[in-house]
């Protein structure tokens, strides 16, 4: 059964915690991206990746940080510089640059 | 810099109504569009993608279409229900500053009264 999978599905961070969200795919995808979706602000891109072991800042790269060491995963980490990091964060996959991309279902991380 | 509009932001109809939701785009360079829907608390669900080259795409009650040179797309819903109460985005590439971004719309939210 083909597709993205993020975990956890709620995430509860402390102050100045770092946390790491998980992010799979099995579509044999070289890209994955990382959005950030808050009311109101529509979806911003955190980090891309185009192919293993290369990625790039996003729109709003601060605060965050990211690693493609294989293919199939995407990890992204939320450091205790991002100020304000409750958010719902989306993941996504795509065969390459400017295809149709694939979303998994999320991750809700809140900050105590 | 590419610019991507949804109006309106929110719409109720009836059920059983036929409706267009609309998305513009400020550079008509775009390599593709993609819609998507989204349910609270979800993740995104790929619609339709049109390509370039395309007037329009077509799955089930959904058809999109697309007029590159006025900038704009539309999703049709035809025969709408209950289940198709959601928030449906259109996302564009990037192609202005040539990056790898894709630009989203902010999105309508689509309310089908039973």
């Amino acid at each position: 059964d083909g597709g993205i999978t993020q975990s956890p599905k709620y995430l509860f961070r402390k102050e100045g915690q770092n946390v790491t969200l998980s992010c799979e795919q099995n579509l044999n995808h070289d890209a994955m991206y990382w959005y950030r979706q808050d009311p109101g602000q529509g979806l911003r891109l955190i980090y891309y990746s185009q192919i293993v072991n290369d990625f790039q800042k996003g729109d709003i790269a601060e605060g965050y940080s990211v690693s493609r060491e294989k293919k199939e995963s995407f990890p992204l980490t939320v450091t205790s510089a991002q100020k304000n990091p409750t958010a719902f964060y989306l993941c996504a996959s795509s065969p390459g640059t400017f295809n149709e991309q694939f979303f998994g279902p999320g991750t809700r991380l809140t900050v105590l | 810099k590419q610019e991507v509009t949804q109006i309106p932001a929110a719409l109720s109809v009836p059920e059983g109504e036929n409706l267009v939701l609309n998305c513009s785009f400020t550079d008509s360079a775009i390599y593709n569009l993609q819609w998507f829907r989204q349910d609270p608390g979800k993740g995104l669900t790929s619609l339709l993608l049109i390509q370039s080259s395309q007037r329009e795409q077509t799955s089930g009650r959904l058809n999109a279409s697309l007029d590159k040179s006025s900038g704009r797309s539309t999703l049709y819903i035809a025969a709408s229900q209950p289940g198709d109460s959601a928030t449906y985005l259109c996302a564009v590439p990037n192609l202005m500053n040539r990056d790898d971004k894709i630009i989203f719309g902010k999105g309508t939210r689509l309310h089908i009264l039973p």
